[in-house]
């Protein structure tokens, strides 16, 4: 199995432009999580879905931050406009049952290491 | 509300000894699950061990051991025989039954080990 695919690995980018993140799961997963790492925040959630639904969004920093799933095997993280403290490393996750199951782990992408200047 | 605490910012040991990191955490849910995760400095986060809050025993990984005490509501994982190539961050998590299946993370704690 390829794992958790994320792309770019490495985005640099200037103030105000828009951002896509991408994220492809590993296949037959059912939920999929967006979270961010700071040296200040450490590991943040900003939203997951479960069967390409949004389950919680309370992370999400603000408006200028959207994640979509349109599908199983695709999920993207845009930031408009882009501004310098979004600097971070953005990781995908997946997993592969019901959100009632606590034992099953998450599966981590590479992560994107975001740079805004 | 979950909360997740590592209170050890970063941790030496001697190689070939053994370490014990530190991790309380909080929850009201009655059934939880919690993790252990190590991030070398390449950045990929790495699943080490599980432990179930109804597990009767310790969750054991070769190496690593998950210290759990329930009644104090931690979850130490405890690393044998450390090797060179243990130094990373480690990142406790937890996950409740209620919480719809997300995972939350403690700040970490840096390892150093020392040949």
């Amino acid at each position: 199995d390829a794992g958790v695919i994320q792309s770019p690995r490495h985005e640099v980018t200037e103030m105000g432009q828009e951002v896509t993140l991408r994220c492809k799961p590993i296949s037959g997963h059912n939920s999929l999580f967006w979270y961010r790492q700071t040296m200040m925040r450490g590991l943040e959630l900003l939203i997951y879905f479960n069967n390409n639904v949004p389950i919680d969004d309370s992370g999400m920093p603000e408006d200028r931050f959207s994640a979509k799933m349109p599908n199983a095997s695709f999920s993207t993280l845009k930031i408009q406009p882009s501004e310098p403290r979004d600097s971070a490393v953005y990781f995908c996750a997946s997993r592969g049952t019901g959100p009632y199951s606590t034992n099953e782990k998450l599966f981590f992408g590479s992560g994107t290491q975001l740079s805004v200047l | 509300a979950q909360k997740i605490t590592q209170t050890q910012p970063g941790m030496f040991v001697q190689e070939k000894e053994a370490v014990t990191l530190d991790c309380t955490y909080d929850t009201s849910d009655p059934s939880y699950g919690l993790f252990w995760y190590k991030q070398p400095s390449s950045g990929e986060m790495i699943f080490l061990i599980y432990q179930g809050s109804y597990d009767q025993q310790n969750a054991t990984e070769g190496r690593y051991s998950l210290n759990f005490q329930k009644a104090r509501k931690s979850a130490n994982l405890v690393i044998s025989a450390s090797q060179l190539g243990d130094s990373a961050m480690y990142f406790c998590a937890m996950r409740g039954n209620n919480q719809g299946g997300k995972l939350i993370f403690g700040q970490g704690t840096e390892l150093s080990v020392k040949p």
